[in-house]
């Protein structure tokens, strides 16, 4: 099992980001999202699909349409530049290879 | 509010074991999933395996057997230990809280170990 993500995605200030993630997990297992910043734990972002946690931006949004989950950062801002990681869980845990956001 | 740290040695020889030690404050080890997660350097995150607070373990396939964790709970403390190390261990090795709902929702700092002669 794989999870497949676009190695960047480059926005400007105020622009939206889409973040895609595809692979067979997507289908059968919610999808958690992770932003990583240098030298720093991952942090949660999106948990099963589409939930925030407190504390993160209502800027950000997710979806899994059954074969590709998608986060969504609506007037993207340099504070959320970094990694992103898309995660599936079951028995096992799978992290996509991630995606680095840049907005500039 | 849980806080985990991480604690070992930096440096393990090649063919050796690594073991680290994870601390765990303010939540109880006992009723939740706890995990190792590791990540080499400009990589993506790889999970290792998880432990519950009651022993049961899950370990990630990739990793053939060489994956051992255990939890003591009058220590508040679960632990990693990865044998027959090569240089691909070498990584930055997290312990997390794993949440039924949130899954990976606390996490420690991160402690690096290097696998060198």
């Amino acid at each position: 099992y794989e999870l497949t993500q676009p190695p960047s995605v480059s926005v400007s200030p105020g622009q939206t980001a889409r973040i895609t993630c595809s692979g067979d997990a997507v289908t059968s297992q919610y999808v958690y999202w992770y932003h990583q910043k240098p030298g720093q734990a991952p942090l949660l972002a999106i948990y099963r699909d589409s939930e925030r946690p407190s504390g993160i931006p209502e800027r950000y949004s997710a979806s899994n349409s059954g074969t590709a989950a998608t986060l969504t950062i609506s007037g993207a801002q340099a504070d959320d530049e970094g990694d992103y990681y898309c995660v599936s869980a079951g028995s096992s845990v799978l992290f996509g290879g991630g995606t680095k956001l840049t907005v500039l | 509010q849980v806080q985990l740290q991480e604690s070992g040695p930096g440096l393990v020889q090649p063919s050796g074991t690594l073991s680290l030690t994870c601390t765990v404050s303010g939540g109880s080890i006992s009723s939740d999933y706890w995990s190792w997660i590791r990540q080499s350097a400009g990589k993506a995150p790889e999970w290792v395996g998880r432990i519950y607070g009651g022993g049961g373990t899950n370990y990630n396939p990739s990793l053939k057997g060489r994956v051992t964790m255990s939890v003591d709970t009058s220590k508040k403390q679960f632990s990693l230990k990865v044998t027959s190390v090569t240089a691909a261990d070498s990584a930055v090795y997290f312990c997390a809280r794993e949440d039924r709902v949130r899954l990976f929702d606390f996490w420690g700092q991160g402690t690096l170990v290097t696998v060198s002669a």
